[in-house]
Order: structure tokens, then C-alpha cells, then sequence
């Protein structure tokens, strides 16, 4: 069955950075556009970023542009998010996502919690 | 503020059926598919419409979506205590270049 597992996550100070990986099984991940969506504590959905399957095309929400990358690794099934000069607005779950066109999330994985304080 | 607008809750006794709607524009809803995602308590998002009306295997048919325009709404009918949950609509923005979400709505059943 279709399974996506983040990790990476914890409590990191503001300004430091942190990467958060995404492991997929279950499906050809190489397939499947790959996003990150974040959920601030008792706040709303917020979409972050997309990787095209061949990692050929990356896009970013606003806040983060120049701050965060996303990337893959087809080899080895699995996404990242790369996250420096991390603020306290950054603070929330970030789940991975599998999209197989079309801003299509069909499969999610479990999240991992970024908290960013000193 | 969201790039999709919803009502913040939505509520609704046993049996009956509840809309919730989701207001866009040109650039999201207008030229893409709308998506709806059910996030139960405590879990991640489960993608519960896809491309305005599509329901992925396993969701009931109770669930409907439909797209006008510049909005979408999910119909939920025969309604049961395990649909509270949150909803959000999703579309991407080519303005944006980005995804974008609704608010979400807080369905309660009474």
C-alpha cells in the first residue's frame, strides 16, 4: 500500500536550519509530483512547495522562497525539504504529499512537527 | 487571509445534507480543477474530491462536488457523526504559481 513517512522534524532556534526527509513505498514514485503542505498549531492548511517527478521544475510559496528547497531522489524513493533561516512563523506540521498531476495530493504522509524557538 | 474563501463552520443534524462553499477567482478555481480534502481530529488530510466531482475509491457517494464558475462546493448528504471533521478546498494558482488552500470549515454534527 501507498506509504509516505516524514522525518527531520524537532525544536530548532530561529535563524538555524533544519532538513525534513519524506520516504515513499507503495508506489512508482518517480511518477508522481511531490509536495510539502504545513499546518501552524490550531491554524489552517498552507500549501509550501513542488517538485515535478523529475525534479525538472520546483515552486515555492512566498514566504519561503530563498529560504527552502525541495528536492528528490528517485534512486532512493525519497523527498526533502531543506529549510534555512528558520523563523517562528515557520513552526507547524509539515506533511509530504504524492500528486500524480494536477495538484492532485492523493496520498499523504503521517507530518513531522517543526517547532522553531529559542 | 486565504486565496479561497470558506465558511469558517458549517453544521448539521443526523441524515440531513450540508453544502460548504468555496469562493476563488480567474486564476485558481476559475481556469483548474478544485480539490476537497476531510481532515478527521489529530490526522493528516485525506483527499476526498479530486478534479471538481471525482471521488477517489472508498469515499461514499454521498460526498459530491461541482464547480461554477469561479466556485466550488462540497455536498455532503445523509450526514453521520463520523463526517465532523475540517474541509478544505484546494486549486492551484497560476497567478500564484503555487498551490493554494481554502480557510477550511469545521463541520459539526448536531
Amino acid at each position: 500500500q501507498v506509504q509516505l513517512v516524514e522525518s527531520g522534524g524537532g525544536v530548532v532556534q530561529p535563524g538555524r536550519s533544519l532538513r525534513l526527509s519524506c520516504a515513499a513505498s507503495g508506489f512508482t514514485f518517480s511518477d508522481y509530483a511531490m509536495h510539502w503542505v504545513r499546518q501552524a498549531p490550531g491554524k489552517g492548511l498552507e500549501w509550501v512547495a513542488v517538485i515535478w517527478f523529475d525534479g525538472s521544475k520546483r515552486y515555492y510559496e512566498d514566504s519561503v522562497k530563498g529560504r527552502f528547497t525541495i528536492s528528490r531522489d528517485n534512486s532512493k524513493d525519497t523527498l526533502y525539504l531543506h529549510m534555512n533561516s528558520l523563523r517562528a512563523e515557520d513552526t507547524a506540521v509539515y506533511y509530504c504529499a504524492g500528486d500524480p498531476g494536477g495538484y492532485h495530493l492523493d496520498s499523504w504522509g503521517q507530518g513531522t512537527l517543526v517547532t522553531v524557538s529559542s | 487571509q486565504s486565496v479561497l474563501t470558506q465558511p469558517p463552520s458549517a453544521s448539521g443534524t443526523p441524515g440531513q445534507r450540508v453544502t460548504i462553499s468555496c469562493s476563488g477567482s480567474n486564476s485558481n478555481i476559475g481556469s483548474n480543477y478544485v480539490y476537497w480534502y476531510q481532515q478527521l481530529p489529530g490526522t493528516a488530510p485525506k483527499l476526498l474530491i479530486y478534479r471538481n466531482n471525482q471521488r477517489p475509491s472508498g469515499v461514499p457517494d454521498r460526498f459530491s462536488g461541482s464547480k461554477s464558475g469561479t466556485s466550488a462546493s462540497l455536498a455532503i448528504s445523509g450526514l453521520r457523526s463520523e463526517d465532523e471533521a475540517e474541509y478544505y478546498c484546494a486549486a492551484w494558482d497560476d497567478s500564484l504559481s503555487g498551490g493554494v488552500f481554502g480557510g477550511g470549515t469545521k463541520l459539526t454534527v448536531l
